[in-house]
């Protein structure tokens, strides 16, 4: 079954302890991109790849890295979490950026205490 | 830069009723513009795109929408809503394939019988 997958679906974490949120796809799909969803603020994105070892950063990426090693993988690093990074993130990805939809993961509910 | 407006936060309709949902966008070029739906708990599900051509588009679910030039605007209409239509929906656009995708903050529908 096409699908995106992320891991772990909720994460409940502290200050400063840092964590990976794993992202994969089995489509082949060239494109991949972090979002994070906030009530009233619709999804903004975080960071973008348009291949393996080209990233590039979205609307909010401070306080995230990306890394793009395999096509199918896109992890999202909080080296040093805050609260105000507490989100619905939701990764997603698509054959090629622009005229393809994107597919999206289920969603990653994070808490930072 | 891009931006992306959904000006109605909240909707509330009956079941049969027909719906419209707005959308405007401001952009240089012709955008890629897509309509996404978010079913409480879930992801995103692309509903319809438009990138060229007839600028009435057909999508999923019994969904359509129309772009207008002239006034920015991408609105999503269903003649006759049914009550599993009860969602979250999110104009997107892109620009024009540099892959920067922005949301708009995204319209809440409620359907009463």
């Amino acid at each position: 079954e096409a699908q995106v997958t992320q891991n772990p679906r909720y994460l409940i974490t502290v200050t400063g302890k840092k964590l990976t949120v794993t992202c994969s796809q089995n489509m082949n799909h060239e494109y991949m991109s972090w979002y994070r969803q906030d009530p009233g603020l619709g999804l903004r994105q975080i960071y973008y790849s348009m291949n393996v070892e080209v990233t590039d950063k979205g609307d909010v990426p401070e306080g995230y890295k990306v890394s793009r090693k395999e096509k199918r993988n896109f992890p999202l690093i909080l080296e040093s979490p805050s609260p105000n990074q507490t989100s619905l993130y939701f990764c997603a990805s698509s054959l090629l950026a622009g005229v393809n939809e994107q597919y999206f993961g289920p969603g990653t509910r994070l808490t930072v205490t | 830069a891009q931006s992306v407006t959904q000006p109605d936060i909240h909707i509330t309709v009956s079941e049969g009723a027909s719906l419209e949902l707005r959308c405007n966008y401001s952009y240089g070029a012709t955008p890629y513009l897509f309509w996404y739906v978010q079913s409480p708990g879930q992801g995103l599900q692309l509903l319809l795109k438009y990138f060229s051509g007839d600028t009435l588009v057909q999508g999923i679910k019994g969904f359509e929408a129309e772009f207008k030039r002239s006034q920015s605007s991408f609105n999503l209409r269903k003649p006759s809503v049914h009550w599993s239509d009860a969602a979250e929906y999110f104009c997107a656009v892109d620009s024009g394939g540099y892959q920067k995708v922005t949301f708009g903050t995204g319209t809440k529908l409620q359907v009463i019988p």
